[in-house]
């Protein structure tokens, strides 16, 4: 099975602050996901990753930037944090091309205040 | 016309009933199409590939109708554990990422 994990379920800030959401897996895939949801907006992509190193950005990338040093791990940065960044946050992985579904962590629920 | 469309619901259905959701998808040119499960509060979990055949999975069919872009869930003899919100999953967007819909929220009742 595959297994995402992200660093924390909850997570509370303020505002200002450098904020670090790390993922996790361990299937080897190559491509990574940041997502965030937020109630009648769905699932909108944030940054992703097909490689080590690499990073492109998804719908809605203002306000964030990305790091991926290692394959299995794809971290998400809130430069200044603020309370419009308030939602939940979840990281996915798949491998090969884009065709392959997405497997996701458990999400981190990031209140900033 | 949005990239993938659902009608949110709530279907609110007794248990043992059929119930079906269908998704449409403004790209023509998509290849890849799939149905997630998400439970309050949870992550999205993968609940089957839909393929142009049509495939099925136990109580669960997916069917894809190219032609008329959409896409379809059937639910036969739902459970109470099927309350959820089912996504419809696209590949789209500007570069070939996946397309996730807002979800049709699902409440079986006993």
């Amino acid at each position: 099975d595959v297994k995402v994990t992200q660093s924390s379920r909850y997570l509370v800030k303020r505002t200002g602050e450098k904020v670090f959401l790390e993922c996790v897996q361990d299937m080897d895939h190559e491509n990574m996901f940041w997502y965030r949801q937020d109630p009648g907006l769905g699932l909108r992509l944030i940054y992703f990753s097909y490689d080590v190193k690499m990073k492109e950005k998804g719908d809605i990338p203002e306000g964030y930037s990305v790091s991926r040093e290692k394959k299995e791990r794809f971290s998400l940065i809130l430069e200044s944090a603020s309370t419009n960044q308030t939602s939940m946050y979840l990281c996915a992985s798949s491998y090969g091309t884009f065709n392959q579904p997405q497997h996701f962590g458990d999400g981190t629920r990031l209140s900033i205040l | 016309r949005k990239e993938v469309e659902q009608d949110p619901g709530p279907f609110n259905v007794p248990e043992g009933a059929t119930v079906a959701f269908n998704c449409t998808y403004s790209n023509s040119a998509s290849q890849s199409f799939f149905w997630y499960r998400q439970d309050c509060r949870k992550e999205p979990k993968l609940l089957m590939s839909v393929y142009s055949s049509g495939n099925e999975d136990g109580r669960f069919t997916a069917q894809l109708n190219r032609a008329s872009q959409y896409i379809s869930l059937l639910i036969r003899d739902s459970k109470l554990s099927d309350s959820a919100t089912y996504l419809c999953v696209v590949r789209g967007g500007s570069q070939g990422n996946l397309i996730f819909g807002k979800g049709t929220k699902l409440s079986v009742k006993p």
